[in-house]
């Protein structure tokens, strides 16, 4: 199965205004982090926001905030006030803690997000 | 915050060559490296978990004769993919967990390498 879920291929906003890109998670650890990254067409990878399992707010980071939904495994990034330079790639990723590979991380498929001026 | 360095950032080689890739912890030692693949436009899928002082742990599904990884020591994993073919073209990102004690438990991403085999 699956353990992180992004069901949108592509998002299209519009400048200054708010996008949600979705994410859903599935695990049976009780301790786990969640993760959203940027990855410009350059290639590297940006961390932007992470949310603990066991927080009991929803983590923001300026522009950025995550909705945790811990009852529906769902930890949605909310982009504030989207800029030009917020196009690119955003991955969802969720972190357990196996016993024998600490801080193994798993990615969702991504949500190419284009800006429009 | 941490850094960690990929070199080099992009390779040409010819089918049947061998092409090492490596993976530095700048500022910090990273007994645990990860190295990932990802193709265009795709998410990034692990590979393996490279661990300093013993045998890297493989993904299902990953090739160890061919993705030969050697950690070989707390600041340096390497990548070698052996005779390389045409379908190995990806781009290659290593990654090295955070400090104990950092609130968010995260990894820290090389910039990644972008592998082309002609």
């Amino acid at each position: 199965a699956q353990k992180i879920t992004q069901t949108q291929p592509g998002m299209f906003v519009q400048e200054k205004e708010a996008v949600t890109l979705d994410c859903t998670y599935d695990t049976s650890d009780p301790s786990y982090g969640l993760f959203w990254y940027k990855q410009p067409s350059s290639g590297e990878m940006i961390f932007l926001i992470y949310q603990g399992s066991y927080d009991q707010q929803n983590a923001t980071e300026g522009r950025y905030s995550l909705n945790f939904q811990k009852a529906r495994k769902s930890a949605n990034l909310v982009i504030s006030a989207s800029q030009l330079g917020d196009s690119a790639m955003y991955f969802c990723a969720m972190r357990e803690v196996p016993v024998y590979n600490f801080n193994k991380f798993y990615f969702g498929s991504g949500t190419k997000l284009n800006v429009k001026p | 915050g941490a850094v960690v360095s990929q070199h080099p950032s992009r390779v040409i080689c010819k089918s049947g060559t061998s092409v090492k890739i490596e993976c530095r912890s700048l500022d910090f030692q990273a007994t645990t490296m990860f190295w990932y693949r990802q193709f265009p436009k795709k998410s990034l899928m692990l590979m393996a978990t490279s661990n300093e002082g013993s045998k890297a742990t493989y993904e299902q599904g990953v090739e160890k004769d061919k993705f030969l990884i050697n950690h070989a020591s707390l600041t340096l994993s390497t990548l070698t993919v052996t005779s390389a073919h045409p379908e190995d073209s990806s781009f290659y990102i290593c990654s090295a967990p955070g400090l104990a004690g950092e609130g968010t438990d995260t990894q820290y991403f090389g910039p990644g390498t972008r592998l082309t085999v002609l």
